[in-house]
């Protein structure tokens, strides 16, 4: 069963534009949702994240938007640079039971110069 | 302040070998998880631990140990490696509440 989807699975934006990607979860137990950025050959880094009691949270070009009544939340990359080319994960913590991650599918962007 | 530190970062093991992939953090971290990360399938949750002395088994645990005896060091044992487990392994960390995890950069394992 997996607790958080995402989509989509690649992306392809021209630099300058707007990269989105979308997360939908199931568990209302969850309460903190981080992103993660992953290089190739590297591992996954925290970009941003957010508490569920929130529903934007902007640093530099990027902004998670969080829909808790829909269960739904996404990245926005604004500005996107070739440089942001990368897999962009979203995941959900439960604080209460054992502070697991649980991750979503993983969208590979790529940002055309 | 290095973060989470794995060992090795590359290794080939012949079928049923085993081995154990390190990890410390230095962060003083109650939580540490293992995840492996395969092509398609994303990340999955290996075993985890809510501090020294407690683990737990994650989405796939079959195949792997894990001890932890330090807050500092969290091993990921391979009992009788299989061609299955050739995967990148990562460990990280968390300090709870509103936190992430750190990652650390990950173990190339191959199995033969």
């Amino acid at each position: 069963q997996q607790q958080v989807k995402q989509s989509p699975q690649s992306l392809i934006v021209q630099k300058g534009g707007i990269s989105i990607i979308n997360c939908a979860y199931e568990n209302t137990a969850f309460d903190y949702f981080p992103w993660y950025q992953q290089f190739p050959g590297k591992g996954p880094a925290l970009l941003i994240a957010i508490r569920p009691d929130v529903s934007e949270k902007k640093e530099g070009r990027f902004t998670i938007s969080f829909n808790k009544s829909a269960k739904q939340f996404s990245l926005h990359i604004m500005d996107s640079q070739p440089g942001d080319s990368a897999t962009y994960f979203c995941a959900a913590i439960r604080n209460n039971a054992g502070n697991m991650l649980t991750f979503g599918g993983g969208t590979r962007l790529m940002v055309k110069p | 302040n290095a973060g989470v530190t794995q060992t090795p970062k590359f290794q080939v093991l012949k079928t049923g070998q085993s081995m154990t992939l390190q990890c410390a953090q230095d962060m003083n971290h109650e939580y540490m998880s293992w995840y492996r990360q395969d092509p398609g399938m994303g990340l999955r949750l290996i075993h985890y631990s809510v501090g020294a002395g407690i683990t737990d088994q994650g989405e796939v645990p079959n195949g792997y140990n894990v001890s932890r005896s330090t807050t500092e060091d969290f091993p990921l044992r391979l009992l009788s490696a299989a061609p299955s487990q050739t995967s990148v392994y990562f460990c990280a960390s968390r300090q709870g509440g509103y936190y992430g995890y750190t990652f650390g950069s990950g173990t190339r394992l191959t199995v033969v």
